[in-house]
């Protein structure tokens, strides 16, 4: 098993550009999630789906941010505008279990300048 | 509001010796409560969790954690630390009859075993 795949791992862009991260999740798994962890708020969900539905988007921070599942095996979550603010490590994660065992990626660490 | 606290930012242990990391938490009703590690510049990734039964949970790597309803704790723990276990710990927990959006992390205990 690949487990959950992200790319980009590592994103440098200038304030305004925009950005596109995308989450691959564990084949058979009904629920995928995004998370964005900071050193000053910790780990945050932005929005989770399940079975390509978003149910939850009540994290993400503002209209910049959007977020898609177009298939079981795909979800993207888009940036646009990206300010420096936005810096941040920015986690996938899907899951099966309906009580809160998560399969992490690895990551994708975004830099705005 | 669910709630979780990890009160030390730091555990300091030497290897082979018996290690503690803290975890105290709020939620209505009954809990779900996890452990999750994380090496540098990797996700994160489940050790165990408690759902119901007994109150000793074993999970990965030889760590286990112990249910404390009357204390609002679940304290991870192993019986001898290895180098290799140092890394940062995030309790979590989720209140049985909420989403998940309601699972909340704590802020993360950074554990460094010295040789």
């Amino acid at each position: 098993d690949a487990g959950v795949i992200q790319s980009p791992r590592h994103e440098v862009t200038e304030m305004g550009q925009e950005v596109t991260l995308r989450c691959k999740p564990i084949s058979g798994h009904d629920y995928l999630f995004w998370y964005r962890q900071t050193m000053m708020r910790g780990l945050e969900l932005l929005i989770y789906f399940n079975n390509n539905v978003p149910i939850d988007d009540s994290g993400m921070p503002e209209d910049r941010f959007s977020a898609k599942m177009p298939n079981a095996s795909f979800s993207t979550l888009k940036i646009q505008p990206s300010e420096p603010r936005d810096s941040a490590v920015y986690f996938c994660a899907s899951t099966w279990d309906h009580t809160g065992e998560l399969f992490f990626g690895e990551g994708s660490r975004l830099t705005v300048l | 509001a669910q709630s979780v606290a990890q009160p030390e930012d730091q555990v300091n242990v030497a290897e082979g010796n018996p290690l503690t990391v803290k975890c105290t938490y709020s939620v209505s009703g009954n809990p779900y409560l996890f452990w999750y590690v994380q090496y540098p510049n990797r996700g994160l990734q489940f050790l165990l969790k408690y759902i119901t039964g007994d109150n000793l949970v074993k999970g990965s790597y030889g760590f286990e954690a112990e249910f404390n309803k009357s204390q609002t704790s679940f304290h991870l723990k192993k019986p001898s630390a290895l180098v290799s276990d140092s890394a940062l710990y995030f309790c979590a927990v989720r209140g049985m009859n909420t989403g998940f959006q309601k699972l909340v992390f704590g802020t993360g205990t950074r554990l460094l075993v010295s040789p």
